[in-house]
């Protein structure tokens, strides 16, 4: 089983700030690999695919890059509806399999 | 408009069973895979079990292997989780989601709680 390890658990910032995500896998899962957004009481988001590219509808603020085992999400200005939770897949290797999440919240 | 609409959760004791349900509606359902990804309270997702478009197919978390039982009906557009021998650990909300082809989740349903316990 591959194994995602997000990190910081936690990351506070500011309004307008710059996040910077972490994630990382146990072996190389190419670029097979998703980021989601999920909000208290709802259902995650598809945010990112294929390691880098925006889902419909996802404004530019975010990016990502990475490839291998090394993953990165970057929200570039964060805005009061981007303080959430945010969780990396892959889909490279059955069985499919989640990091542990990253909480953005308000500094 | 792609819908999933899961329902079936509710309270059962250890060792029981429950079967939940996934409408969807929106999109050819033949199409796509589905899968369950369930939540712990207050813990990340872990994913359950997978389904091919034709249903020929079936995948699943070590957790769960031999007690769940993933199956769909592409005539009315459901897929089902069949779970049997419920355990405590078992207590989660239940997504189902939509898989682009060996890919990644495209669209969720908005879940239903499972919870085990006497």
């Amino acid at each position: 089983e591959i194994v995602m390890t997000q990190s910081p658990a936690t990351l506070s910032v500011s309004p307008g700030e710059r996040a910077t995500l972490s994630c990382r896998a146990s072996q190389s899962v190419s670029s097979n690999l998703a980021w989601y957004q999920q909000k208290p009481g709802q259902a995650p988001r598809l945010l990112i695919y294929g390691a880098s590219t925006r889902a419909t509808g996802i404004p530019a603020r975010f990016s990502a890059s990475g490839s291998g085992t090394e993953f990165t999400l970057t929200i570039s200005s964060l805005q009061s509806e981007d303080f959430a939770v945010y969780y990396c897949q892959q889909y490279n290797n059955w069985p499919l399999t989640f990091g542990g999440g990253t909480k953005v919240e308000i500094k | 408009e792609v819908q999933l609409l899961e329902s079936g959760g509710g309270l059962v004791q250890p060792g029981g069973s429950l079967r939940l349900s996934c409408a969807a509606s929106g999109f050819t359902f033949t199409n796509y895979a589905m899968s369950w990804v369930r939540q712990a309270p207050g813990k990340g997702l872990e994913w359950v079990s997978a389904i091919s478009g034709s249903g020929g197919s079936t995948y699943y978390a070590d957790s769960v292997e031999g007690r769940f039982t993933t199956s769909r009906d592409n005539s009315r557009n459901t897929l089902s989780l069949q779970m049997n021998s419920l355990r405590a650990e078992d207590t989660a909300v239940y997504y189902c989601a939509r898989r682009v082809p060996t890919a990644y989740f495209d669209y969720w349903g908005q879940g239903t709680l499972v919870t085990v316990s006497s």
